[in-house]
């Protein structure tokens, strides 16, 4: 059974301020890593996916590293804004045949952004 | 281009009878996958289809089926409905472009399916 753990399970934070969350994977067998943001009432839009050790992605205010040989990935927002309020997710696709199509998701990171 | 569409959006059923819900991917997308995601276990892997075939399954009981159109289109079949089968339902469709494994896939709305 895959374990992919995030942390924190919720987070408060207010207008302007930076956080980031973590997302743990087995560390062995690894292949890729994706991240995820799931507005209410909307489709998850996939943010990144990371597969090398070290691997670092930006997209606008959002960023996300990896480190494969210890099994985690962080996700950083930069002056979060209201607008990015939403389920953040991580998944993990390990490497081998079984893994067509499939993605094994944490319980996401729920960010709430204060005016 | 359009995104991956799914219908119907709401469905209400009562146990014992069964569901169809259909799922149309971006078009030019090859591979769908298909989640069910409910508040206690989060989003769960269903099965894939790639070129009408099922290349992936998850641990869901035989009432879970699926299948695939030659256009790509996807359909899941669920049987016999119990009331742990209300969840919303996701597909998603990637282009294969990777080969199948690290492809971004791109999630529809969902169907939210309550089970009386």
């Amino acid at each position: 059974i895959l374990n992919v753990e995030q942390s924190p399970q919720s987070l408060h934070v207010q207008e302007g301020d930076s956080t980031n969350f973590t997302c743990s994977f087995p560390s062995s067998n690894f292949y890729a890593l994706h991240w995820y943001r799931w507005e209410t009432a909307k489709s998850p839009e996939a943010l990144f996916v990371m597969t090398l050790n070290g691997d670092e992605k930006k997209k606008g205010r959002i960023s996300a590293t990896l480190n494969t040989k210890e099994g985690y990935s962080y996700l950083y927002i930069k002056g979060s804004q209201p607008e990015d309020s939403a389920t953040y997710l991580c998944a993990f696709t390990p490497a081998g045949g079984t893994s067509y199509g499939k993605l094994t998701f944490g319980q996401g990171t729920i960010l709430t952004v204060h005016p | 281009k359009a995104g991956v569409t799914q219908t119907p959006r709401y469905l209400i059923k009562t146990r014992g009878q069964q569901v169809t819900l259909s799922c149309s991917p971006i078009s030019g997308h090859r591979s769908v996958s298909w989640y069910q995601q409910t508040p206690g276990q989060g989003l769960q892997f269903l099965f894939e289809y790639f070129s009408e075939t099922q290349r992936n399954k998850g641990n869901f009981p035989g009432r879970f089926s699926g299948r695939q159109f030659s256009n790509s289109r996807s359909e899941m079949n669920v049987s016999t409905l119990e009331l742990g089968d209300s969840a919303l339902y996701l597909c998603a469709s990637s282009s294969h472009a990777s080969g199948g494994i690290t492809d971004t896939q791109y999630f529809g709305p969902g169907t939210r399916l309550t089970v009386l």
